[in-house]
């Protein structure tokens, strides 16, 4: 089955830096990719997500960028805010299934320090 | 739109008790999915249903855990004889579709359950 590895685990930046979380997928024909932010003791809920036939998307602050070669993907923060402190998944739709069959990162606990 | 509810939001059972979750999705949505998240990991599929139909429950324990989606009311996931290994929170998600235009599914707060 599919397998989803990111990194890091934690990151912590200033205010104004940029920030950047990358994950790998195993299975070739995964085709979604989205990412999540989740707050403490909250619901997950989706900032940006990226399909397979497009390298990169940008909402705002917020950019992905795909590298289907590689089987990589990345969440790039910019300008970060201490309201961007929170724990990111990514995830990847395996192949033949649901798009909602997705498969987590372990996180990553993204800190902003004002 | 309330968005997805589910109930109880906390949740504590003696070991060897029963466990039963409550997700009602979002009004117009017939997709559930539901996710466990142990601590300090990520999100894993457990189960995929439409009104009536377990569409795919690859990601379910073969014995004490099962989930229905029944034509009115909410899904429900239940467990059985619970264990301390139970202890996580459950992730409800929704959608309206499954088509590939309109992915994103919407969780709902979830419910943490502890084993005691």
């Amino acid at each position: 089955g599919e397998n989803v590895e990111q990194h890091p685990s934690t990151l912590s930046v200033q205010e104004g830096d940029s920030a950047v979380i990358k994950c790998t997928y195993s299975d070739s024909a995964s085709n979604y990719f989205p990412w999540y932010k989740q707050e403490l003791g909250k619901r997950p809920q989706l900032i940006i997500d990226i399909r397979s036939n497009v390298g990169e998307k940008k909402d705002q602050r917020i950019a992905v960028t795909l590298n289907k070669t590689a089987k990589h993907f990345s969440l790039h923060i910019t300008e970060t805010q201490p309201e961007d402190s929170a724990v990111y998944f990514c995830a990847a739709s395996p192949s033949g299934g649901s798009n909602y069959k997705l498969t987590f990162g372990k996180g990553t606990l993204l800190t902003v320090n004002p | 739109n309330a968005g997805v509810m589910q109930n109880p939001r906390h949740l504590v059972r003696r070991r060897g008790q029963e466990a039963r979750l409550r997700c009602s999705p979002m009004k117009g949505h017939s997709h559930v999915y539901w996710y466990r998240q142990l601590p300090e990991e990520g999100l894993k599929f457990m189960v995929y249903l439409q009104k009536e139909n377990i569409i795919d429950e690859s990601g379910m324990p073969k014995e004490r855990f099962s989930a229905e989606f029944p034509k009115e009311g909410p899904s429900i996931l239940r467990i059985q004889q619970v264990v301390r290994g139970d202890s996580a929170a459950y992730f409800c998600a929704s959608s309206p579709t499954d088509d590939r235009l309109n992915t994103e599914a919407f969780f709902g707060q979830g419910t943490r359950l502890t084993v005691v």
